[in-house]
This record gives structure tokens, C-alpha cells and sequence, in this order.
């Protein structure tokens, strides 16, 4: 079992829809990133979080240490959003992150 | 400032030759990733740096794979003898520090081995 897990693997949703994915990991950790790939391979760093929650634009990340759980929410989605979303974490008293599967997102208009 | 750029951004080669990759961090950033990110897969750390050393290496796939950073900047993983199997897109990605700061990634070099 991989110690990061995204659901969905695959999201396809209409423009405007709220969107939520999420990252379930198995190990103690100290810190959790989002991450946004598009299509053309390029990485964007959207959070990283070790408690409570942040919010940018429409973008959300939330996390609960104790269920080892994140989300993250998308309001008003748009077809611009169409990436795939990688949740990474590091493990507490490590330096390397280990990457989800990552959640191919698709809004269409 | 500048981003993270790497280079090359593309590169074919034959099984067997060595190639090297490199990586130049945003100025001041102490700390250097590379990732590799298979087709179809998702990503793999290999190594990290902080400064000119490299605490981490337990990411290298094989003894065929080695990096080196100097002058706390500019750092190359270099693959010798490739094989088909190394062909993925190789990310490096810097930040401030180790801990507690976020990570900006390169457009990364897409290898391909034939």
C-alpha cells in the first residue's frame, strides 16, 4: 500500500462545480504540499500545510493530523483548473516528500 | 527573479552513452531536489542537496545514477550507460531551506533512451 493516496484518480466535472480531492497518508508527517501539474509537465507549488487550513483565490487546502487526511477544494471551477493535482507529504524527521498518484482533473465549459 | 531552469529541456540518446542533466536554482535557495516522474507514473524522489552535500541519496535507482552540486548553486545528475527504463522527465525543484519552506520546480528534461 503506498504511503499517499489521492482520490479521485480521475475527476471530470462542468464548469462552476465545487471540486474535492483527497489525500489520505500513513505516516507521521511534518508538513503536506499540493502541487498542480498542467499539461505541459510544469509544477506549481499551491500549498503546504502542516495544520488547520489555507486558502488562495479559489483554491482550499484543509488537513487533519490525527485522521491523516487533506482535501483539497476547488470553488467555482473553471476549465482553466484542467490539471492533474499531486499531494506530496513529508515524513516527520525526513527531508524527501513522497507523491501521490496524483488526481487528473478535468473541468469542461 | 528567475526560476528554476534546467537544461537540457529535451534529450534523445542511445542506450548505452551517458548523459548529463543540470539544474540552476533560484539564487539564494540552500536546498536542491531532483525527481524523476516515469510515464505514466507518479513522481520519485531521487536526491537532495543542502548546500554542496547530499545527507539523502537513498532515492538513486542504481549506481548508475550520481549528482553533484557546486558552489551551492548549479547541480547535474548525471545517468551513465542508460538503459530504456531511465527514460522519464527529470524535475529539480529549490528552496530556501530544508524545512518549513516551499519547493519551486524546473520545467524539468524530458530523456528518452532508444
Amino acid at each position: 500500500k503506498n504511503e499517499v493516496e489521492q482520490s479521485p484518480q480521475n475527476l471530470t466535472a462542468q464548469e462552476g462545480e465545487f471540486i474535492t480531492i483527497n489525500c489520505s497518508y500513513s505516516v507521521g508527517i511534518s508538513a503536506l504540499h499540493w502541487l498542480q501539474q498542467h499539461p505541459g509537465g510544469g509544477i506549481v507549488s499551491l500549498f503546504m500545510l502542516s495544520s488547520g487550513k489555507k486558502k488562495h483565490g479559489r483554491l482550499i487546502a484543509t488537513i487533519n493530523i490525527q485522521e491523516k487526511h487533506s482535501s483539497l477544494h476547488i470553488t467555482a471551477s473553471h476549465p482553466r483548473d484542467s490539471a492533474v493535482y499531486i499531494c506530496a507529504v513529508r515524513r516527520q524527521g525526513a527531508q524527501k516528500l513522497v507523491f501521490g498518484q496524483g488526481t487528473r482533473l478535468t473541468i469542461n465549459p | 527573479g528567475a526560476g528554476v531552469s534546467q537544461s537540457p529541456s529535451n534529450k534523445v540518446t542511445e542506450k548505452g552513452k551517458d548523459v548529463e542533466l543540470r539544474c540552476d536554482p533560484i539564487s539564494g535557495h540552500t536546498a536542491l531536489y531532483w525527481y524523476r516522474q516515469s510515464l505514466g507514473q507518479g513522481l520519485e524522489f531521487l536526491i537532495y542537496f543542502q548546500g554542496n552535500s547530499a545527507p539523502d541519496k537513498s532515492g538513486l535507482p542504481s549506481d548508475r545514477f550520481s549528482a553533484e552540486r557546486t558552489g551551492g548553486s548549479v547541480s547535474t545528475l548525471t545517468i551513465q550507460r542508460t538503459q530504456q527504463e531511465d527514460s522519464a522527465v527529470y524535475l529539480c525543484a529549490s528552496s530556501f531551506f530544508l524545512i518549513g519552506y516551499e519547493q519551486y520546480f524546473g520545467p524539468g528534461t524530458r530523456l528518452t533512451v532508444t
